[in-house]
C-alpha cells in the first residue's frame, strides 16, 4: 500500500518561532489533508490540499503532487499550536477508499 | 452546522463483552468512514459507506467487527466479542462525496480490560 512519511517526528520550539513540517508519499494521490490533533484528541482539519498552495492565517501548506510531497508551515508559533500534526492521503487509483495517515509530527511550543 | 458526532466518548468493557459505537455524520454527507488508532500505531482506515451501502471494508480487522448504516444516516460499529487488542480510539468521518475533504468526529475511546 501507499507509504506516508512525516518528518520530523518530534519538534520543540520556542514561542514565536517558525516551523516546517514535511509529508512524503509514495504514490499518486487525489486527496491530501493536514490535521492538528489537539490535547483532547480531536482531529482538526487544517487544509485539504491535493495540489497547490493555501494559506490560513499563520498556517500555510504547499503540495507538489508531481514530486510527492507536502509541506505545512507554521509562522510565529503559539503555545496553542502544540499537538500532533498528521498528514493523510488518498490514492488516485486502487487501494482502500479511506485516508492513509502518517505517524505524525509531535510539536511542542514552549513559552 | 453541526459537525460529526460520536457516542459514547469513552467506553470501558471487559474482554468478551459487546460494545456498539455510534456515529452521526454531518447532515447531507453521503460518505461515511470509520477509522481507529490502537496503542502506538497510526490511524487506520476500517471501512467506507456511501449512503447505506458498504463500498470498501478492506480495513476491518476480522469478523468480530460489524458496521451498519441503516437508512444512510447514522452508523454503528459493533465489536462482539471484544478483545484486549481492540482497545484504542475509534474515529468516524464524513464527506459530501468521494475524494472530498473528510471531517472527523471527536472519537470514541474504547478500553477493553
Amino acid at each position: 500500500g501507499i507509504q506516508v512519511e512525516q518528518s520530523p517526528p518530534d519538534l520543540i520550539l520556542q514561542e514565536g518561532a517558525n516551523s516546517t513540517l514535511r509529508c512524503n508519499f509514495s504514490d499518486s494521490v487525489n486527496n491530501l489533508q493536514w490535521f492538528h490533533q489537539n490535547p483532547w484528541g480531536q482531529l482538526i482539519n487544517l487544509f485539504y490540499i491535493p495540489s497547490g498552495t493555501k494559506q490560513n492565517g499563520r498556517l500555510s501548506a504547499t503540495t507538489v503532487a508531481t514530486e510527492r510531497y507536502s509541506l505545512l508551515y507554521i509562522s510565529s508559533s503559539q503555545t496553542t499550536d502544540s499537538g500532533v500534526y498528521f498528514c493523510a492521503v488518498e490514492l488516485t487509483v486502487g487501494g482502500a477508499d479511506g485516508l492513509t495517515f502518517g505517524k505524525g509530527t509531535h510539536l511542542i511550543i514552549q513559552p | 452546522e453541526a459537525g460529526v458526532t460520536q457516542f459514547p466518548s469513552h467506553s470501558v468493557i471487559e474482554k468478551g463483552q459487546t460494545v456498539t459505537l455510534r456515529c452521526d455524520p454531518i447532515s447531507g454527507h453521503d460518505n461515511l468512514y470509520w477509522y481507529r488508532r490502537v496503542m502506538g500505531k497510526e490511524i487506520k482506515f476500517l471501512l467506507h459507506f456511501v449512503k447505506e451501502s458498504k463500498q470498501d471494508e478492506s480495513g476491518m480487522p476480522n469478523n468480530r467487527f460489524l458496521a451498519e448504516r441503516t437508512g444512510g444516516t447514522y452508523s454503528t460499529l459493533k465489536v462482539q466479542p471484544a478483545e484486549l487488542e481492540d482497545s484504542g480510539v475509534y474515529f468516524c468521518a464524513s464527506s459530501p462525496g468521494f475524494v472530498y475533504e473528510q471531517y472527523f468526529g471527536p472519537g470514541t475511546r474504547l478500553t477493553v480490560t
